[in-house]
């Protein structure tokens, strides 16, 4: 079965902490993406990358960088965590131009505290 | 890409059929309509998609009006493991990106 995997379910950490958010897929996408989810505000895109060290700013890209050495690998890197940072975070991937092979993780909940 | 509009919430009685309708009026000709679900605390999932005509595959149904400016995902017998967020999402072929708007809650009710 093919899969998304976020290296962390649930995540707490402390305000000024650097946070790497890891994902891994395994179906040779090209195109993998990060989001976060807040309640009433939806899904939200904050880095897309369609190739090995390759990346492009979603919508908001504020406060997040983004690393991608290889093309299975997807890192979400908040520099400094803040308290409005505490979200749900998304992972994706897809093929390119393909967008009904979009799969997502299940999430990891980063709690800053 | 196109916006789209659809219901914040809707109720349907297990075994029924749920219709979730979503407006897309300024969608473009190059644009496809997609539909995701998210069940609470999972990541969201691909249920279809379609550019003009009418989709079916194992999980659901998608009718999409002649002149494309509103859809309907038909699940035809709705479970109680169907009660979930219902995103409709309008996007060119050539996007690199979906863009996820608040969705239909659907609550699927014994």
């Amino acid at each position: 079965d093919v899969k998304v995997t976020q290296s962390s379910r649930y995540l707490v950490k402390r305000t000024g902490e650097k946070v790497f958010l890891e994902c891994v897929q395994d179906m040779d996408h090209e195109n993998m993406f990060w989001y976060r989810q807040d309640p009433g505000l939806g899904l939200r895109l904050i880095y897309f990358s369609y190739d090995v060290k390759m990346k492009e700013k979603g919508d908001i890209p504020e406060g997040y960088s983004v690393s991608r050495e290889k093309k299975e690998r997807f890192s979400l890197i908040l520099e400094s965590a803040s308290t409005n940072q505490t979200s749900m975070y998304l992972c994706a991937s897809s093929m390119p131009e393909q967008h009904y092979g979009y799969t997502f993780g299940s999430g990891t909940r980063l709690t800053v505290v | 890409d196109a916006k789209t509009t659809q219901p914040p919430s809707m109720d349907c009685a297990e075994g029924r059929a749920a219709n979730l309708p979503c407006n897309h009026s300024t969608i473009s000709g190059n644009e496809y309509v997609y539909w995701y679900r998210q069940i609470h605390s999972q990541g969201p999932q691909y249920i279809i998609h379609g550019l003009k005509n009418n989709e079916t595959n194992e999980m659901a149904s998608l009718i999409i009006t002649e002149d494309r400016k509103s859809s309907t995902l038909i699940l035809p017998h709705a479970t109680l493991r169907d009660t979930a967020v219902y995103y409709c999402i309008v996007s060119g072929a050539g996007s690199y990106q979906l863009t996820f708007g608040k969705g239909t809650k659907l609550s699927v009710i014994p």
